[in-house]
């Protein structure tokens, strides 16, 4: 089926580990984007693509990095895992990033940063 | 960022009733985005809109976008227990970003 895939579905790590969340998608969606999201805070973005090669950072960038070397991936990096890093995380994808475009979204990794 | 006020935050109704949820900025948006999402899955996109004093209906959902571009609601009539989950609008003013509010929860009883 069609859709974004994100893995893992649930992780643990100790803190000052790294590790990756996985993204992909299948819609050739020019536009993908990771978002977090806590409780009483909302979903917050922390990184976004346009497109191949081009990345950039959201609201809450620090701690994290990303690369998009093709047009179906988008990993999402956590460098030095830190508790304050424990939350949801989304990865969503548009066709594109003009107004009247909306998101798909991936079922989410739950993080947990011991 | 541009901060998107959503009201109420939580609500909790029985099965039949009619209401509404608000989503409300000082900004204005170039498009307008309603998301439902339930307990352990991504949001679904169910509607966006981009003209201001739109109105569109997704069977018993009826979104509306405000005149100014700056707000808009969601209508629910005869509530059902399907219609139970975290509600979520989303705007997007020139740039790249989608910025959410934090969300109506909905719990509509039998």
């Amino acid at each position: 089926n069609a859709g974004v895939t994100q893995t893992p579905k649930f992780q643990v790590l100790k803190t000052g580990q790294s590790m990756t969340l996985q993204c992909a998608q299948d819609m050739n969606h020019e536009y993908m984007s990771w978002y977090r999201q806590d409780p009483g805070m909302g979903l917050r973005l922390i990184h976004y693509s346009v497109g191949a090669g081009i990345t950039d950072q959201g609201e809450v960038p620090n701690g994290y990095n990303v690369s998009r070397s093709t047009t179906e991936d988008f990993p999402l990096r956590l460098l030095s895992a830190a508790p304050s890093q424990t939350s949801v995380y989304f990865c969503a994808s548009s066709y594109s990033w003009g107004a009247g475009y909306g998101y798909t979204f991936g079922s989410g990794t739950r993080l947990t940063v011991v | 960022t541009q901060l998107l006020e959503q009201s109420p935050q939580f609500l909790s109704i029985q099965e039949g009733e009619n209401l509404t949820v608000y989503c409300n900025s000082s900004s204005v948006f170039s498009s307008l985005q309603w998301y439902r999402q339930e307990p352990g899955e991504g949001p679904v996109l169910l509607v966006t809109v981009v003209t201001g004093g739109e109105v569109k209906k997704l069977k018993r959902l009826t979104f509306q976008f405000g005149d100014a571009r700056k707000d808009s609601s969601l209508h629910i009539t005869a509530a059902q227990t399907g219609d139970t989950g975290l509600y979520l609008c989303a705007g997007r003013n020139s740039g790249y970003a989608l910025n959410f509010g934090k969300g109506t929860s909905l719990l509509v009883t039998p």
